[in-house]
């Protein structure tokens, strides 16, 4: 049972790159989350999903797209990088709405030059 | 005024030693609160929720002042795996999709 796993766990990309964050669970969740967290502070919300199908904006989604075509994976691209979105970013899937813990994945680390 | 609050330290103790952290959040409406550890370099991970009665387990007690608007953890006997960020985290309307995340309570534990 791997729970939730992100790919890659760094990138280094370049200012105006596109890429696409992997995310997958496989514990049947249907809330899935992407948060991104800057150097000394706390997750904020990029964009959260309520099933396949189903994505919504948090916080912080100017710079993001997601899809939930399925379940179990939750992408997040990035279309223009842009040296702000330099960060760490974290995926979460959880039962219900208010379920704790949401289970994270160990974090992508991106780096826009 | 950021929504939730923390000291970001860094608290340096030696083992065995008590340390007690706070966290403000400033919507009253606010309905569930939590405390997450996360590592250097790590994904978080719950530590424990916050209930309006307070609730311990083990070494660590949890607070919360609803008229004050403040949580606070407490570690005792503190230990060298305890070294971590500390996460306040509070949830405004019972929604994840609210959840507010502080910017963490540095803490080592030294030898």
């Amino acid at each position: 049972n791997a729970g939730v796993t992100q790919t890659p766990k760094f990138r280094i990309l370049k200012i105006g790159q596109s890429m696409t964050l992997q995310c997958a669970q496989d514990m049947n969740h249907n809330y899935m989350y992407w948060y991104r967290q800057d150097p000394g502070m706390g997750l904020k919300l990029i964009y959260y999903s309520v099933g396949a199908g189903i994505t919504d904006k948090g916080e912080v989604p100017n710079g993001y797209n997601v899809s939930r075509s399925t379940t179990e994976d939750f992408p997040l691209r990035l279309e223009l990088a842009a040296p702000s979105q330099t960060s760490v970013y974290f995926c979460a899937s959880s039962w219900t709405e208010t379920d704790q813990p949401q289970h994270f994945g160990d974090g992508t680390r991106l780096s826009i030059l | 005024r950021k929504e939730v609050e923390q000291d970001p330290g860094p608290f340096n103790v030696p083992e065995g030693a008590t340390v007690a952290f706070n966290c403000t959040y400033s919507n009253s409406a606010s309905q569930s609160f939590f405390w997450y550890r996360q590592d250097c370099r790590k994904e978080p991970k719950l530590l424990m929720s916050v209930y309006s009665s307070g609730n311990e387990d083990g070494r660590f007690t949890a607070q919360l002042n609803r008229a004050s608007q403040y949580i606070s953890l407490l570690i005792r006997d503190s230990k060298l795996s305890d070294s971590a960020t500390y996460l306040c985290v509070v949830m405004p309307s019972g929604s994840a999709r609210q959840l507010t995340f502080g910017s963490g309570t540095q803490l080592t534990v030294l030898p």
